[in-house]
Parts: C-alpha cells; structure tokens; sequence
C-alpha cells in the first residue's frame, strides 16, 4: 500500500509560536489528504480536507485561521498550529485519500505538546 | 452526516479465544465503505478489513472476519483465536461513495488479550 510519513514525530513548543508538521505521500501521489486529531484516549476526529492546489475544506469547528493548511504539491500537505496554545496538545494525524481506491494510508502521527 | 457508534469502550479476552466488537452506524447514503482500524501503543492506524456496502459476502481477513447487517446498519468484527498482537483499540469507520472521502470513525474499543 501507500506510504506515508510524517515530520516531526513529536514537538514540544511554548505558548504562542507556531508549529509546522508535514505529511508527505511517500510513493503516491495524493491530489486529496485528510487532517485528524486524536486526543489522549479518545478517536479520530477530521479536522480538514487538504486538496492538491486548492483552498482546504474544514470541518465545523476548526478555526482555519488557527490550523493553516497549505497543499502545494502531489506529495506534501503541511497542517500550521498558530499561536499554539496548551489546549492544541493533541496527536496530529494525516492520511492521504488514495484517488478512487478504497483505503486511506495513515501517516505515524505527530505528537504536539504546547507548554 | 453519518455516525458511528461503539457501544463497548473496553473489552479483554484470553489469549486463543474468540472475541467480538460492536459497531452500529447511521447514514442514508447508498454507496460506502465499512472499516475496521486497529491503533497499537505505536498509534499507527492499521487496516484490519473492509466492506463494500454493495457486497453482500461479509469480508474475511485471516483470523479477522465481519458481520455486516447492512439492513441492521450493524458491522461487527470477529477476531478468532486471539494473539497477544491483538492488544490495541479498535476503531470503526465510515467512508460514503467509492474512494477518496473522509473517515468518521466510532469513540473505539481497547481490546487487550490476556495471556
């Protein structure tokens, strides 16, 4: 199946910076990847859908101006936490939605820690 | 909007046993995907089997089978001869059409086996 990676694994960061996580098909190209949260014991939860050279669509509730999503190229979706605040502390997962196939290829997650 | 529920939030059987999780969803779309994740201590998401709403042949993967009621809205799983490697939360999900759409998934089942 597809690859898919995701970069950092984890990060800790203060209050009020921004962070960058990326999330790269591996040996697909992807024209559509899908953002997640997961919170500590609990499920998946969509955040957006990245689309390849087009705005993201996001889910009601997720602050765009909060959670940029920039998908420049067939390979690489980038999620920006902005002014990350201890509540964005959150395990950040992407999946890229394989084009007409019926699965979905999860990266390995992010762990963002906001101090 | 569809939605997905697990009723049982943790469940733990012998090792070699047969065990079975829940699943119960709502949609009034026709076309759609059924899946069974698995998420280990690692958190990466492992495909443990698939649906096609169309078929009516419930899917088998190895020790993994389904039981999909679709007139029900049921999609439970069956785990037969349980392995140590089982241990992980399982999670449900919906995905409507034929590819290349977002996944709701149900609050999950931490299933651990017990040697």
């Amino acid at each position: 199946g597809a690859v898919v990676s995701q970069h950092p694994s984890w990060v800790i960061c203060k209050s009020g910076t921004s962070v960058k996580i990326e999330c790269r098909s591996l040996d697909f190209q992807a024209t559509t990847m899908f953002w997640y949260r997961q919170f500590p014991k609990q499920s998946l939860m969509l955040m957006a859908t990245s689309n390849e050279g087009s705005k993201a669509t996001y889910e009601q509730g997720v602050e765009k101006d909060k959670f940029l999503i920039n998908h420049a190229s067939l390979t690489l979706s980038t999620l920006t936490v902005t002014s990350a605040h201890p509540e964005d502390s959150s395990f950040y997962i992407c999946s890229n939605g394989a084009g007409g196939l019926d699965e979905q290829f999860f990266g390995p997650g992010t762990r963002l820690t906001v101090l | 909007a569809q939605t997905v529920t697990q009723s049982q939030p943790e469940m733990s059987v012998q090792e070699a046993e047969t065990v079975t999780l829940s699943c119960t969803y709502d949609t009034s779309e026709s076309n759609y995907y059924l899946f069974w994740y698995k998420q280990p201590p690692s958190r990466q998401m492992i495909l443990v089997i698939r649906q096609e709403a169309y078929k009516q042949q419930n899917a088998t993967e190895n020790r993994f089978s389904v039981n999909f009621q679709k007139a029900a809205k049921s999609f439970s799983l069956k785990i037969s001869d349980s392995q140590l490697g089982d241990t992980a939360m399982y999670f449900c999900a919906f995905m409507k059409g034929f590819g290349n759409e977002k996944l709701t998934f149900g609050t999950g089942t931490r299933l651990t086996i017990i040697p």
